[in-house]
């Protein structure tokens, strides 16, 4: 099994609303990331978790916050968005560090639209 | 900082052709290098993993080479077929670090 999980496939949100995305893996998988991708453009990390801790970081906005429960959840918490932020938003998870075998296996995206 | 770029950035080829496409890096200390394939509007799907130690990878009728000191990887993509049809992503990593993504390359085979 080499499935990353992602829910909602889509969702529409108003700029005052909070909300989540969730993410889940049972590869057994010790670091998971989010990417943000816009349209025609490639993804772009926004966190690293590795062991259930926050390790990367790319200087995102604090009205995402990442969190990460256990070893095979990820969520991504949204509050007060912008129209900017609508966009493909990824989650993918690897074996983490000091592992041979770092392939990154990726879910299907949520289709975030804020309005 | 890691700089990743696919050439061409399209390509559109008849049905049957073989293909290349390019993905160049500037820093050669990576840890590895993937392949991906996207189809609009959905996620990634990983086609291969070369590690760092390696030259290439073979999966079915693709075929990806890695020549780390010259900074670069190819897909060749053998007897194309319209399904093929989706934009692919090369993406390096160095050792405790993300993936970098190139902006990819969008093919169309047409039947």
């Amino acid at each position: 099994d080499t499935e990353v999980t992602q829910t909602p496939k889509h969702l529409v949100m108003g700029m005052t609303n909070k909300k989540s995305l969730k993410c889940e893996q049972h590869m057994g998988h010790r670091a998971m990331y989010w990417y943000k991708q816009k349209a025609k453009k490639p993804p772009e990390l926004m966190f690293v978790y590795s062991y259930e801790k926050l390790s990367i970081n790319e200087s995102v906005p604090s009205r995402f916050s990442p969190e990460c429960p256990n070893s095979s959840l990820l969520n991504l918490h949204l509050h007060a968005l912008q129209p900017e932020d609508s966009a493909l938003y990824l989650c993918a998870s690897s074996q983490g560090r000091g592992s041979q075998n770092t392939e990154a296996f990726f879910g299907q995206g949520t289709r975030l639209t804020v309005v | 900082k890691q700089e990743v770029t696919q050439i061409p950035a399209a390509l559109s080829v008849p049905e049957g052709e073989n293909l290349v496409l390019n993905c160049s890096f500037t820093d050669s200390a990576i840890y590895n290098l993937q392949w991906f394939r996207q189809d609009p509007g959905k996620g990634l799907t990983s086609l291969l993993l070369i590690q760092s130690s390696q030259r290439e990878q073979t999966s079915g009728r693709l075929n990806a080479s890695l020549d780390k000191s010259s900074g670069r990887s190819t897909l060749y993509i053998a007897a194309s077929q319209p399904g093929d049809s989706a934009t692919y992503l090369c993406a390096v990593r160095k050792a405790g670090t993300a993936l970098i993504f190139g902006k990819g390359t969008t093919l169309s085979v047409s039947s």
